[in-house]
């Protein structure tokens, strides 16, 4: 079946640092979205890719989605104590599984 | 103002005691999703309704049903609980399938113990 990994699994960070999650499927998918969870509350939407290669920037985030449709990147420019919290990239394979990968759960010091 | 509402928001229950977890959405989406999500894990997709259509993973012990009785509600029934089904169960909905990459709408969660 589908699989999903993301790494890494916890990622400690200086306010004002860069951080980056990577996201990795085992099958090619038709989409991939991300959900950001703060400790103690529930996933919360971020965004969706579709498109080979695709590149969305929301603020100090930037989304990639690979060329082969089987990874994707989720970075973010000086972080801040308001970023904390996990993230999970979610992947959909034409329907057949809709996959969350382990998250990458982030800590920013202030 | 809220979305995606679950009940109770915290459900203890006795060993193999039935239990049924609720969901109601005010958004009118098609799709309503349950998660399961033990500590510090992903969620886990349990099975999902497009309108009356039900879709249940392949992984998914029999131990867990789901009722859609209209669009607006639906249910999580645990038939015989055990200590390994303790965990935080979401509701989500979507407008879509999750095959279009459609958002999901997650409620706040209900968490189960079982004793």
């Amino acid at each position: 079946g589908q699989q999903v990994m993301q790494i890494p699994q916890y990622q400690h960070v200086q306010e004002g640092e860069d951080f980056t999650t990577y996201c990795n499927s085992s099958t090619t998918l038709s989409n991939i979205q991300w959900y950001k969870q703060r400790p103690g509350g529930h996933p919360v939407f971020l965004i969706q890719l579709v498109k080979s290669g695709e590149v969305k920037k929301q603020k100090r985030l930037t989304f990639q989605f690979g060329e082969a449709k089987k990874n994707s990147s989720l970075h973010i420019t000086a972080t801040q104590t308001t970023d904390v919290g996990t993230y999970f990239c979610a992947g959909d394979n034409y329907g057949q599984n809709f996959v969350f990968g382990p998250g990458t759960r982030l800590s920013v010091l202030p | 103002d809220a979305m995606v509402i679950q009940n109770p928001r915290y459900q203890v229950t006795q060993f193999g005691k039935p239990v049924t977890l609720s969901c109601s959405q005010t958004l009118n989406h098609n799709v309503m999703y349950w998660y399961q999500q033990k500590s510090s894990q992903a969620p886990k997709l349990l099975f999902h309704y497009y309108d009356k259509d039900f879709n249940n993973e392949a992984d998914t012990p029999d131990n867990f049903q789901s009722r859609r009785p209209n669009t607006s509600f639906c249910f999580l029934d645990i038939r015989s609980p055990g200590l390994g089904d303790a965990a935080m169960y979401l509701c989500a909905t979507s407008r879509d399938h999750h095959r279009t990459g459609d958002e999901q709408f997650f409620g706040p969660g209900t968490r189960l113990t079982v004793l």
